[in-house]
């Protein structure tokens, strides 16, 4: 079993939908969980970071459950420009180390 | 943000070369610094975290004498890529570790080098 995996996609919606993607981890010890987004051959950008109360960033909402290990990106009304892979990254604290195991990220295209 | 650069942003060489990529904070100490490839379609993979003033620690699969990593100071990084062959061609990405006073930390990406061997 993969350290952290997503859903490839891609997710097809038109403008202004809601689309929600999640993300499961395997290391139950993991301590810091973050979405970044990455355009084509572009490095990835911190999109959020994602907090056990739940964080919202404008129309970005991220959630953490740390029973069911599992994190989950919510964008609502979709712009044209959200249109990018979705990546997911997870720091497993192995060895009090701060690396990121990244997920093989979720692609979104957002169609007028 | 704080700012990550890489240089170069591509390189082309011939087999068996070769290749140094730095990778600089601008704007704040890194002691810590990680060092991806990404391969088309894939996400990215890390090969290994850059400890300033020590030994990298390298991850499972990765050769470290092939893949040589420096971190001599707080705001650079180098990663050499040692007899380059074909299938080293690949985008490679670093990142840095920012710490903040009052906790926490996040680490912020390099634009990236794309290393094509010949």
């Amino acid at each position: 079993r993969k350290e952290v995996e997503q859903d490839p996609g891609p997710f097809n919606v038109p403008e202004g939908a809601t689309v929600a993607f999640n993300c499961t981890y395997s290391n139950s010890a993991s301590q810091s969980f973050f979405w970044y987004r990455q355009d084509c051959r572009k490095e990835p950008k911190l999109l959020m970071s994602v907090y056990s109360s739940g964080n919202e960033d404008g129309r970005f909402t991220a959630q953490l459950n740390r029973a069911s290990q599992y994190i989950s990106l919510l964008i609502r009304d979709s712009k044209l420009s959200d249109s990018a892979t979705y990546l997911c990254a997870v720091n497993p604290f192995e060895d009090s180390s701060y690396k990121l195991i990244f997920g093989s990220g979720t692609r979104l295209l957002v169609r007028p | 943000g704080a700012v990550v650069s890489q240089h170069p942003s591509w390189v082309i060489c011939k087999s068996g070369t070769s290749v140094k990529i730095e990778c600089r904070s601008l704007d704040f100490q890194a002691t810590t610094m990680f060092w991806y490839r990404q391969f088309p379609k894939q996400s990215l993979m890390l090969m290994a975290t850059s400890n300033e003033g020590s030994k990298a620690t390298y991850e499972q699969g990765v050769e470290k004498d092939k893949f040589l990593i420096n971190h001599a100071s707080l705001t650079l990084s180098t990663l050499t890529v040692t007899s380059a062959h074909p299938e080293d061609s690949s985008f490679y990405i670093c990142s840095a570790r920012e710490t903040f006073s009052g906790g926490g930390d996040t680490q912020y990406f390099g634009p990236g080098t794309r290393l094509t061997v010949l």
